[in-house]
């Protein structure tokens, strides 16, 4: 599958836990975004990354959040001490970074669950 | 005010309907303008996109692009039950970076 992998698809943590999710981009694909779904919302951009560089993180929370993307291996997002309020759909996109055209490949999603 | 509104629906057509889904947007700035399609627990996919104003058309698909209203629209023909889903608009400006979303509309389609 050359599609976009994120895993875990389910996470459950308690209050106060840390949440780290990871997303595989597409092949050949440079650039990943992070979004985060409430229920019965849409897509609302947490960052931007590039390999080994953020490129954007205007809507990532001050504090808890943080955001990496290594020159080897997948891209995480960590969330620190979560709240109830962190349980969501977390989902990571990539494009190629050449010859933009708005199109964004996205992986199925981690759910998270914060009891 | 949001930068993106989209029409909130929910949506409920007979098969065969034409189907029309709507966003506003209030910058300028966007040059770039996306519909997906998201299944219920799956991830966005993506069904066209088009630059700056106009037409495109892809099959049963049709996107309008009105830049000077500030206005976009994605029209489904001959609509089937394998088209109820969520439909969600996005917008960027260009140059990578992120897209802009709109809240979605979900959609059903009654056999």
């Amino acid at each position: 599958n050359a599609g976009v992998m994120q895993n875990p698809r389910h996470l459950v943590r308690r209050r106060g836990q840390e949440a780290r999710l990871r997303c595989s981009p597409m092949k050949g694909h440079s650039h990943v975004y992070w979004y985060r779904q409430l229920p019965e919302e849409g897509l609302k951009f947490m960052v931007y990354l590039q390999k080994e560089n953020i490129i954007d993180e205007s809507g990532m929370p001050k504090e808890r959040f943080s955001a990496e993307f290594p020159k080897e291996g997948p891209s995480i997002l960590r969330i620190q001490q979560v709240v109830r309020g962190d349980s969501a759909a977390y989902f990571c996109a990539s494009s190629p970074g050449t010859a933009y055209t708005g199109e964004l490949f996205f992986g199925e999603g981690s759910r998270l669950t914060v009891l | 005010q949001k930068e993106v509104e989209q029409d909130p629906g929910p949506l409920s057509v007979p098969e065969g309907a034409i189907v029309s889904l709507n966003c506003t947007y209030s910058n300028s700035a966007f040059q770039y303008f996306m519909w997906y399609r998201q299944y219920s627990r799956k991830g966005p996919e993506l069904l066209m996109y088009t630059y700056s104003s106009g037409n495109k058309e892809d099959g049963r698909f049709t996107a309008q692009v009105d830049k000077s209203s500030k206005y976009i629209s994605l029209f489904i023909r001959d609509s089937q039950p394998s088209d109820s889903a969520t439909y969600l608009c996005a917008m960027s400006g260009g140059n990578a970076g992120k897209s802009t979303f709109g809240d979605g509309t979900t959609l059903t389609v009654k056999p």
